[in-house]
């Protein structure tokens, strides 16, 4: 089976725009988690869908959302970047509450 | 609060060394336990996991880890490590509610050095 995949790989955003990342999970798998990860603050979590509805969220500003699809693909979006926004965003699959698969991550670098 | 905490930040080890990492968490109920590794430039793979059962569980590469319930811990060993096992090491915890959510709580991560 193919792993998780992220898109795109690198991103260089300036402060004030949006970005959108996305994030394919493994086949069959239902559940999509999204990560934050800086070397201040560690891995965060940020929201997990389960069959297209959020299922759990952490804390982080209204800035952040994301949403799944019906195919399990999901997309996290960030409007109104700013400069602590920087870091490796990474997404995790799984079939239902069980062991999170990983993607290789985003890494948005914002200036 | 939940929690996760790794004492070590950095280790710095020999091959053939003998490794333990500390993992302590802060959770009300049950919770389910894992080991990530993340090697230079890759992605995060998961070494172990503990949900119930045998509290010594066995991973890749050698490595294993014990669940002891009453001191909160679930500390990673390997008997001799290898230079290739040079990366940062991340203890989680997800609560086990039965179906409720996959939401991790990531320690701050351990990063290993071996030198050959």
């Amino acid at each position: 089976k193919a792993g998780v995949t992220q898109t795109p790989r690198y991103l260089i955003k300036t402060r004030g725009q949006q970005v959108t990342l996305s994030c394919s999970p493994i086949s069959g798998h239902r559940s999509v988690s999204w990560y934050q990860q800086t070397p201040g603050q560690g891995l965060q979590f940020l929201f997990e869908y389960f069959s297209e509805t959020q299922r759990n969220k952490g804390n982080f500003p209204g800035r952040f959302s994301g949403r799944q699809f019906s195919n399990s693909r999901s997309e996290m979006n960030v409007s109104t970047l700013e400069l602590g926004d920087s870091a490796l965003y990474l997404c995790a699959s799984s079939p239902d509450v069980e062991t999170q698969y990983f993607g290789p991550g985003t890494r948005l670098l914002v200036l | 609060a939940q929690s996760v905490s790794q004492h070590n930040h950095h280790v710095i080890l020999s091959e053939a060394a003998s490794l333990e990492l500390g993992c302590n968490y802060s959770y009300g109920g049950t919770v389910n336990l894992f080991w990530y590794v993340q090697y230079p430039g890759q992605h995060l793979q998961l070494l172990l996991k503990y949900f119930s059962g045998d509290p010594l569980v066995k991973g890749i590469k050698g490595f294993e880890a014990e669940f002891i319930k009453s001191k909160f811990s679930f500390n990673l060993r390997k008997p001799s490590v290898q230079w290739s096992d040079t990366a940062e090491y991340f203890c989680a915890a997800q609560r086990s509610t039965g179906g409720a959510t996959n939401k991790l709580i990531f320690g701050t991560g351990t990063l290993l050095a071996v030198q050959p």
